[in-house]
């Protein structure tokens, strides 16, 4: 079945850098984008771009420039999500969903969630 | 892009059904039929209910249904179920080739 799994929980201190990993498995990982989505402590879902996982050409919503970077190991079917200059607010959980439809957005499946916790 | 504004919280009665409502602008959700709907259990990972705007992915009840007029969709849930309590966002595609969330509806069922 088709299956994403992300990496584990991190906690970091404010300035350092995280990357959350998100394994495909049960289908062609460059036939479909991948997206990353947040979630805030008790906050709702906040869209953050996505990668053509066939170019690798990513795509950032605003407020995600700058110290948010995606990218693919096609050979081991993964995106990655990297965060630099961890900031207190960048606590969340973060998924990784694929792109099912081929227009418009339909997200499905969701990874189980990484959650990044930024604290001294 | 501004959040899609759903209403904070909507409760219903087993049996009964509920509807909630997801306003934008004519630049995502009365621009294209590409709203969908994700359903989120506390702490677990969204699921996807309704996709372009009416459409159930394979094993999901038929009594989700989504539906949209101008600017504004809505899902409704029929018979509502103890299980259906979670909370829900709505998603819509941009003009601006992004996509975005609304805030989130949490359903109870009393």
């Amino acid at each position: 079945q088709v299956q994403l799994v992300q990496s584990g929980s991190e906690l970091k201190k404010p300035g350092a850098s995280v990357k959350v990993s998100c394994k495909a498995s049960g289908y062609s990982f460059t036939s479909n984008p991948m997206n990353w989505v947040r979630q805030a402590p008790g906050q709702g879902l906040e869209w953050m771009g996505w990668i053509n996982t066939n170019t690798g050409n990513p795509t950032y919503a605003q407020g995600f420039t700058g110290r948010f970077v995606f990218s693919l190991d096609t050979s081991v079917s993964t995106a990655y999500l990297q965060i630099s200059s961890l900031k207190s607010e960048d606590t969340a959980v973060y998924y990784c969903a694929r792109e099912h439809c081929s227009a418009g957005t339909c997200l499905a499946p969701w990874g189980q969630g990484t959650l990044v916790t930024v604290s001294s | 892009q501004s959040a899609l504004t759903q209403p904070a919280s909507v409760s219903g009665s087993p049996g009964q059904s509920i509807t909630i409502s997801c306003t934008g602008t004519s630049s995502d959700v009365g621009g294209y039929n590409y709203v969908s709907w994700y359903q989120q259990h506390p702490g677990k990972a969204p699921k996807l209910v309704i996709y372009d705007v009416s459409s159930r992915p394979s094993g999901v009840s038929n009594r989700f249904s989504g539906s949209k007029s101008g600017n504004t969709a809505s899902l409704t849930i029929s018979g509502l179920q103890a299980e259906d309590e979670a909370d829900y966002y709505c998603n819509s595609y941009t003009s601006s080739y992004t996509q975005v969330f609304g805030g989130g509806t949490k359903l109870t069922v009393l």
